[in-house]
């Protein structure tokens, strides 16, 4: 089950603002959009949008998602220390019926 | 407010068998399918398994198809995860999430090793 491309790793400065981008298919995020998730490293993983943009309630609107065509980003803007996190995207792949998971994307706050 | 529990990880020794629970509360359990991530060390996440909100469907990565089997008590609020024949692959810390991954537990940690 081939995942979805993230880059491995991405370094912003403070206050300024990372794109981060998961590329999929046509089955996967070019379908139903892709769910981005923050993970801190012995925390568990927290949703930041899923279906595109759709923001869980309370979530920040500093984290801001779209799509165009078959590749997902995350936006996120006013960078704080607390931003730097791993971040996955994951997709509902229509055609194989899994889950996908990008290998992640290591953001650094400089 | 949503919590997820898992239990039931550990050491096991290659082939052998481990039974994974999540408690869930907060939430109307048979309502939402239900998930199971793992992350193994060093490594990113790992989609698992999935069953839908009444355990009628479930699904499997190629990775533990035909040897862990995912399944839940609505009336206990608790998800399961039946891992057999592990292997050291298998190694990582196993979440359960609430779709769409909105609510994640602490996670249990699965060793694998002689």
């Amino acid at each position: 089950q081939a995942g979805l491309t993230q880059p491995p790793s991405v370094s912003k400065a403070l206050r300024q603002t990372a794109t981060l981008t998961c590329a999929g298919n046509s089955n996967n995020v070019g379908n139903q959009g892709a769910a981005w998730l923050q993970h801190h490293q012995g925390h568990p993983p927290k949703l930041l949008s899923y279906r595109n943009n759709t923001r869980p309630s309370g979530m920040s609107k500093r984290f801001s998602a779209s799509r165009s065509g078959t590749t997902a980003s995350l936006t996120i803007t006013g960078l704080q220390p607390e931003d730097e996190a791993d971040y996955y995207c994951s997709a509902w792949d229509s055609s194989l019926s899994v889950w996908v998971f990008g290998g992640g994307t290591k953001l650094t706050v400089l | 407010e949503v919590q997820l529990l898992e239990s039931g990880g550990g050491l096991v020794q290659p082939g052998g068998s481990l039974r994974l629970s999540c408690a869930a509360s907060g939430f109307t359990f048979s309502n939402y399918a239900m998930t199971w991530v793992r992350q193994a060390p060093g490594k990113g996440l790992e989609w698992v398994s999935t069953t839908s909100h009444t355990g009628g469907s479930t699904y499997y990565a190629d990775s533990v198809k035909g040897r862990f089997t995912i399944s839940r008590d609505n009336p206990k609020n608790t998800l399961y995860m039946q891992m057999n024949s592990l292997r050291a692959e298998d190694t990582a810390v196993y979440y359960c999430a609430k779709s769409p991954f909105d609510s994640w537990g602490q996670g249990t940690l699965v060793t694998v090793s002689s």
